[in-house]
């Protein structure tokens, strides 16, 4: 069974500028998180999509966006980069939502905002 | 107070010792637990899951629960400079949706 993919897998941007990453499921998983990884602030939650519905989501600015489509891929959207969104965009997938999945990641997509 | 906390590290061992990997949480009502590893240049990759108190091994790897005192840890027996990453500690809190909080991880050293 193949894994969860993200593209792109790099990135460089330019502050007030926006992108659009992508990510794509474990075949049969519905339910897909973002996290956005830095070094100082390790692993922070940005959102969770289940059904095409945002179930939950991060302390993170409006700038920062997401959409789940019927077939359980995700897209997030950064608008407005700032400098300080440079970083790891991780997606992972679970079959479900809710606390006794296991989140399965994707291998990043490195964004650097200049 | 973090709502998962960990030891950055780095922690030493020899190679063949057991390393101990700890985590503390301060959510109570948190049900499910996660070991994962991350290689450098590497996105997390899942170790272990717990979801009640006590030990669960898998291979060299034993998680530990205690929900009492909202405490996790992940031994590793045997360690192999293989073993050499970081591991991060996550905790789901209750509820019908995912809230995973990573821990800031801990760098583990395994030395030939």
């Amino acid at each position: 069974k193949a894994g969860v993919t993200q593209t792109p897998r790099y990135l460089i941007k330019t502050r007030g500028q926006q992108v659009t990453l992508s990510c794509s499921p474990i075949s049969g998983h519905r339910s897909v998180s973002w996290y956005q990884q830095t070094p100082g602030q390790g692993l922070q939650f940005l959102f969770e999509y289940f059904s095409e519905t945002q179930r939950n989501k991060g302390n993170f600015p409006g700038r920062f966006s997401g959409r789940q489509f019927s077939n359980s891929r995700s897209e997030m959207n950064v608008s407005t980069l700032e400098l300080g969104d440079s970083a790891l965009y991780l997606c992972a997938s679970s079959l479900g939502s809710g606390s006794y999945n296991e989140q399965f990641f994707g291998p990043g997509t490195r964004l650097t905002v200049l | 107070q973090k709502e998962v906390e960990q030891n950055s590290g780095p922690l030493s061992v020899p190679e063949g010792a057991i390393a101990s990997l700890n985590c503390t949480y301060s959510d109570r009502v948190s049900q499910s637990f996660f070991w994962y590893r991350q290689y450098s240049g590497k996105s997390p990759e899942l170790i272990m899951s717990i979801y009640s108190n006590g030990d669960k091994e898998d291979g060299r790897f034993t998680a530990q629960l205690n929900k009492a005192s909202q405490y996790v840890s992940l031994l590793i027996r045997d360690s192999q400079p293989s073993d050499s990453a970081t591991y991060l500690c996550a905790v789901n809190r209750a509820g019908g949706y995912q809230k995973v909080t990573f821990g800031i991880g801990t760098k583990l050293q395994v030395i030939p």
